[in-house]
């Protein structure tokens, strides 16, 4: 079956990189783009971008250009989102999803916590 | 970007209550909508895609309609598992956008 499985909790200190994982299985990878989604504490789900996992074309939202990097490995069948220079704001959980079928599959999303 | 304006923001309803909830679009996207139920601490679940079609596995109480650039998700008979927050989300054009939500709760 289709599966999306991200990288577990992260606690991490202003100013310091973050990077998380999604590892897809149950399909060919590069048939599908990977979107990204952020839902801070509390708050709505917020679209970051996706990356063409044929090209490895990453497209960010105007919100995430700059600091918020997607990439690939796609030996491994898995998408990264990594951040840069983390700052307060960027506190959250972290969703991948996967284009095609409107987002019916999604990972089980990764927590954030910004702290010093 | 185009604008999603959701509401109400929150509901309390009874059970088998009917219950509605809309968005409303800043310009034309079509069919271009989904809608989502996110229960604490899990992923967003598909139940509507292209405006009206039911995703699979999804309760026939849940039903999507378009009346223009509004678009509302009906539940027509509110069960106890129906709580959690929905979302509705336009992909016609990137960014795709999300409505701010609307949190469901039993009354």
């Amino acid at each position: 079956q289709i599966q999306l499985v991200q990288s577990g909790p992260e606690l991490k200190k202003p100013g310091e990189s973050v990077k998380i994982s999604c590892k897809a299985s149950g399909y060919t990878f590069t048939n599908y783009g990977m979107y990204w989604v952020k839902q801070a504490p509390g708050q709505g789900l917020q679209y970051m971008g996706w990356i063409n996992t044929e090209t490895g074309k990453p497209t960010y939202a105007d919100d995430f250009k700059g600091r918020f990097v997607f990439f690939l490995e796609t030996s491994a069948s898995t998408a990264y989102l990594q951040i840069n220079n983390l700052k307060n704001e960027d506190m959250a959980t972290y969703f991948c999803a996967r284009s095609g079928n409107w987002f019916a599959y999604w990972g089980q999303g990764t927590l954030v916590t910004v702290s010093s | 970007d185009i604008q999603m304006t959701q509401s109400p923001a929150s509901l309390s309803a009874s059970l088998d209550e009917i219950v509605t909830i809309t968005c409303q679009a800043s310009q034309d996207i079509g069919n271009w909508l989904a809608w989502y139920q996110q229960k604490p601490g899990k992923s967003p679940q598909l139940l509507i895609y292209g405006a009206t079609s039911l995703a699979d596995g999804v309760p026939s109480r849940f039903s999507g309609s378009r009346s223009g650039t509004q678009y509302s998700l009906k539940i027509s008979r509110l069960q106890v598992e129906d709580t959690g927050i929905y979302y509705c989300l336009q992909r016609y054009s990137a960014p795709n956008t999300f409505g701010a939500g609307t949190k469901l709760e039993l009354k």
